[in-house]
């Protein structure tokens, strides 16, 4: 069974229309991450949440927001997407941050800008 | 900061043939290092880890050492079958936050 499920697979969106990608998990873990991931590239991370406390990358664009409402979801928000936003988003998930903590994913949204 | 810098692919491969897909990282501290793989249409997936120096991680036939003194963890397996055809990902979690941190990855194909 799926543990980390991210909605919708693809999406597509207008360039400049506000955008939402949502991700769950039934693993209760602790730390929620979101990472983009553009082709041949290696995955970015944008932010984290560690239970409620919100974690951002400092080169992250203000263009992307986070919420997550509760232990099991997690919403990234693109308030005004362009061109270059169009990327594979994926969400993880960690029991905790440290040491050799293992990290789960799903599947990832596939985002394409029109 | 942290960072992984890992072989430029595609890797192509007759079946059995012996693999070796380099890694190398920059980091403050003392990591985990780990191998992730991505099968066509799938999430990232741990493959092996190892959480300290020497260690030897493995899983499925693959395996890779935290070689402190070089920086790296070389993935490697002795003979590769077609479906280890996929997408091969370094990572390191550490700094304050334990981040993880990818490299670019690394894809393979296997040949019959």
């Amino acid at each position: 069974d799926a543990m980390v499920i991210q909605n919708p697979r693809y999406q597509v969106t207008q360039f400049g229309k506000p955008v939402t990608l949502s991700c769950s998990q039934t693993l209760n873990h602790n730390v929620m991450y979101w990472y983009q991931q553009k082709s041949s590239q290696a995955p970015k991370l944008l932010f984290h949440y560690y239970d409620k406390d919100f974690n951002n990358e400092a080169d992250t664009p203000d263009n992307f927001q986070s919420r997550r409402p509760n232990t099991s979801f997690c919403f990234l928000d693109i308030r005004s997407p362009g061109l270059g936003d169009a990327a594979m988003y994926l969400c993880a998930t960690s029991r905790d941050r440290g040491g050799g903590t293992e990290a789960f994913f799903g599947q990832g949204t596939r985002l394409t800008v029109v | 900061g942290n960072s992984v810098t890992q072989m430029e692919g595609p890797v192509t491969l007759s079946e059995e043939a012996f693999l070796t897909i380099n890694c190398t990282y920059t980091a403050t501290g003392y990591p985990s290092l780990f191998w992730y793989v991505q099968y066509p249409g799938e999430g990232l997936q741990l493959l092996l880890k190892a959480t300290k120096a020497d260690d030897k991680g493995s899983n499925k036939g693959f395996e890779a050492t935290y070689r402190k003194e070089t920086t790296s963890f070389h993935l490697e397996k002795g003979s590769v079958q077609v479906s280890d055809s996929a997408v091969y990902f370094c990572a390191l979690r550490g700094g304050s936050q334990g981040n993880l941190i990818f490299g670019k990855g690394t894809k393979l194909s296997v040949k019959p």
